[in-house]
């Protein structure tokens, strides 16, 4: 079956460390999303890859970066400047580029800082 | 930028009660979603809609274009309908806006 697959699912890190989030997706979909979740928030973009080797940031990137070398992969570093990381992490995808209106997502990584 | 805002922004039901949760938007948008949060933290959407009405099961969305308005109703509600409801408004070219969210409680 086609969608998007997270890992890990719980991960801890101590301040300091970088950690990266994978993101997988067999759906054939050209653009990817990170979102993050806070409790009482909704879900805010940190970036986004309408194609292959090519991203935009969201609207809190500061302290992530991202790659895009293939399509099916867009994996999320989060990175020692980013001040408070302790997070819910939620990955997405969409066939036609960020115009798209269909989104599938995956379930989640969350990250907390020891 | 859109501003995405819903309300309530907590909500507990009896079991069997009618649940009418609001979204409403800014400016004019091409698509309105409204997705489902489980406790797990996954989402799975529930509809797109860009216009009238659209059914599925016990759930109806609804939107007025005109007013910058969606509702999500959730008919004979169940304790398993108890997740985060969420809407999110697309415009043009850009990403998804999203809401903060509606925790829904159903006890049995």
């Amino acid at each position: 079956d086609g969608g998007i697959t997270q890992s890990p699912k719980y991960l801890f890190r101590k301040e300091g460390q970088n950690v990266t989030l994978s993101c997988e997706q067999n759906l054939n979909h050209d653009a990817m999303y990170w979102y993050r979740q806070d409790p009482g928030q909704g879900l805010r973009l940190i970036y986004y890859s309408q194609i292959v080797n090519d991203f935009q940031k969201g609207d809190i990137a500061e302290g992530y970066s991202v790659s895009r070398e293939k399509k099916e992969s867009f994996p999320l570093t989060v990175t020692s400047a980013q001040k408070n990381p302790t997070a819910f992490y939620l990955c997405a995808s969409s066939p036609q580029g960020a115009g798209a209106n269909v989104l599938t997502f995956g379930a989640g990584s969350r990250l907390t800082v020891l | 930028k859109n501003e995405v805002e819903q309300s309530p922004q907590n909500l507990t039901a009896q079991e069997g009660e009618f649940i009418t949760i609001n979204c409403s938007y800014s400016v004019g948008i091409s698509a309105l979603h409204w997705l489902q949060q489980h406790p797990g933290g996954g989402i799975v959407s529930l509809f797109m809609l860009s216009s009238g009405k659209k059914k599925h099961g016990r759930l109806i969305a609804t939107i007025n274009i005109q007013e910058k308005h969606s509702s999500l109703h959730i008919t004979a509600s169940h304790p398993r309908d108890s997740a985060v409801y969420i809407c999110a408004a697309k415009s043009g070219n850009t990403p998804l806006v999203f809401g903060k969210g509606t925790r829904l409680s159903v006890i049995a």
